[in-house]
């Protein structure tokens, strides 16, 4: 089957930098994705990593090692909005198909 | 603006009691899918649509009927609902690697 597994929640200080994993057993993925959805709210994109190595967008980075069959999250400088659950999901057939993790909850502190 | 909206926001019903829930994006997509969120599992995908007239299983279809007649709209129908079906719904359209989401429809079946 197609699984992926998170943490369910991570704690962190504000200005602090955490990293959220996610591993994965499926077959076929064609890469990983981030969103992030605060409570109450839709989930957004965040980042796309379609090949090994990091990808970095502002305050947030993105990993994935096919490999290992692992990915994760990087958040740097947290603020207090960043508190919202994060979500990994992989994608199959083209882009048709999405697996989403069970997601994060970030909990930021002051 | 470019949006994905979803109506209702809301809905009780009760068992068997034929729904509908709208989604409808402005932005031109062609690809278009259905997710339920419920605690601790994330996103699950129900049905998605490649184009107009083309649609496919996600992970979880069993009770969900969908259409795509046009390309701005994809119903989700749910022809006799249950109380398992009691979820958060989520419509999302998809440019390249990222999906955009609908604002989500809370059903509740008694």
């Amino acid at each position: 089957g197609q699984s992926l597994e998170q943490p369910s929640e991570v704690t962190a200080v504000e200005g602090a930098i955490v990293q959220i994993n996610c591993t994965y057993q499926t077959s076929g993925f064609y890469g990983l994705s981030w969103y992030q959805q605060h409570d109450g709210g839709a989930p957004t994109f965040l980042s796309y990593n379609a090949l090994d190595g990091l990808e970095e967008t502002g305050r947030f980075s993105s990993f994935l090692s096919r490999s290992d069959s692992y990915g994760y999250l990087l958040l740097q400088e947290l603020q207090m909005k960043d508190s919202a659950s994060y979500f990994c999901a992989g994608t199959r057939n083209n882009f048709n198909k999405f697996y989403f993790g069970s997601g994060t909850k970030l909990n930021v502190k002051p | 603006e470019a949006q994905v909206t979803q109506n209702p926001r809301y809905l009780i019903t009760v068992t068997g009691k034929k729904l509908t829930v709208t989604c409808s994006q402005n932005m031109n997509h062609e690809y278009m899918s259905w997710y339920r969120q419920d605690p601790g599992l994330g996103l699950r995908q129900i049905y998605y649509s490649m184009n107009v007239e083309v649609t496919d299983k996600g992970d979880v279809p069993e009770g969900y009927k969908v259409s795509r007649k046009e390309k701005r709209n994809f119903p989700l129908i749910l022809e006799s609902p249950s109380p398992n079906q009691t979820s958060l719904y989520f419509c999302a359209s998809r440019n390249g690697n990222e999906q955009f989401f609908g604002p989500g429809t809370r059903l509740t079946v008694l």
